[in-house]
């Protein structure tokens, strides 16, 4: 499984766009990138995936680069809701495993 | 709300008892997944069952099991339980068909050995 790297804590002002990175960069072809949140100890939420192209929903966007090494999420009006821990996980097509990393902790200020 | 149940959703047990953590999952979704998170740390992949057989394993111990049953509730057990064994335990479920790209997480049950 690919592993993953991102920046340990990062803050967003309220109402800016959160862009939080991730580093796949031993991703491999059938590999797709997701994104989940965990919002203080509840349970994981699904936000995104993607496998090549940017991916848009209700929630958030995700853009990976041309080569798949590096994506971005972003959260375009982030609110004091969005304070989480994000995961970045990359998952082989056909495998069960989802390995999380230790996530980006997000802290959206008034 | 998920749609993944957990119970109990607090445990407080001694050193060297078993317990027994239990998981619902989404109606019709064939895969339930275990995890473990201790304070302060990542999401540690125990296990995954598929329609009652086993489909992947992680870091489980040896002193822990799990197993899925006919009605695809599955159960996790631990055993011989150690201080180092609290920790917040998550199932989740993913759908067979449709959006079974994504797995749907519990709300957790937390368990503390003293």
């Amino acid at each position: 499984d690919a592993k993953t790297t991102q920046p340990p804590s990062m803050d967003c002002a309220e109402g800016r766009a959160a862009n939080l990175p991730c580093n796949h960069s031993t991703i491999s072809g059938n590999e797709y990138v997701y994104w989940y949140r965990q919002i203080h100890s509840q349970g994981p939420q699904y936000i995104i995936h993607g496998l090549k192209n940017n991916e848009t929903n209700e929630m958030a966007s995700l853009i990976i680069t041309e080569d798949r090494k590096s994506s971005t999420l972003i959260l375009p009006h982030a609110t004091l809701r969005d304070t989480a821990v994000y995961y970045c996980i990359v998952r082989a097509s056909g495998t069960y495993k989802y390995i999380f990393g230790t996530g980006t902790r997000l802290k959206v200020l008034a | 709300d998920s749609g993944v149940t957990q119970t109990p959703k607090h445990l407080i047990t001694a050193t060297g008892q078993r317990v027994t953590l239990r998981c619902s999952p989404r109606s019709g979704d064939l895969s339930v997944y275990w995890y473990q998170q201790s304070l302060d740390q990542g999401l540690q992949f125990l296990i995954q069952y598929y329609n009652g057989e086993e489909r992947a394993k992680g870091n489980i111990l040896e002193r822990f099991s799990a197993q899925q049953f006919p009605d695809l509730h599955s159960e996790l057990n631990l055993s011989s339980l150690e201080l180092g064994d609290s920790a917040l335990y998550f199932c989740a479920s993913q759908p067979h068909r449709g959006e079974k790209n994504t797995i749907y997480f519990g709300e957790g049950s937390w368990l503390t050995v003293v």
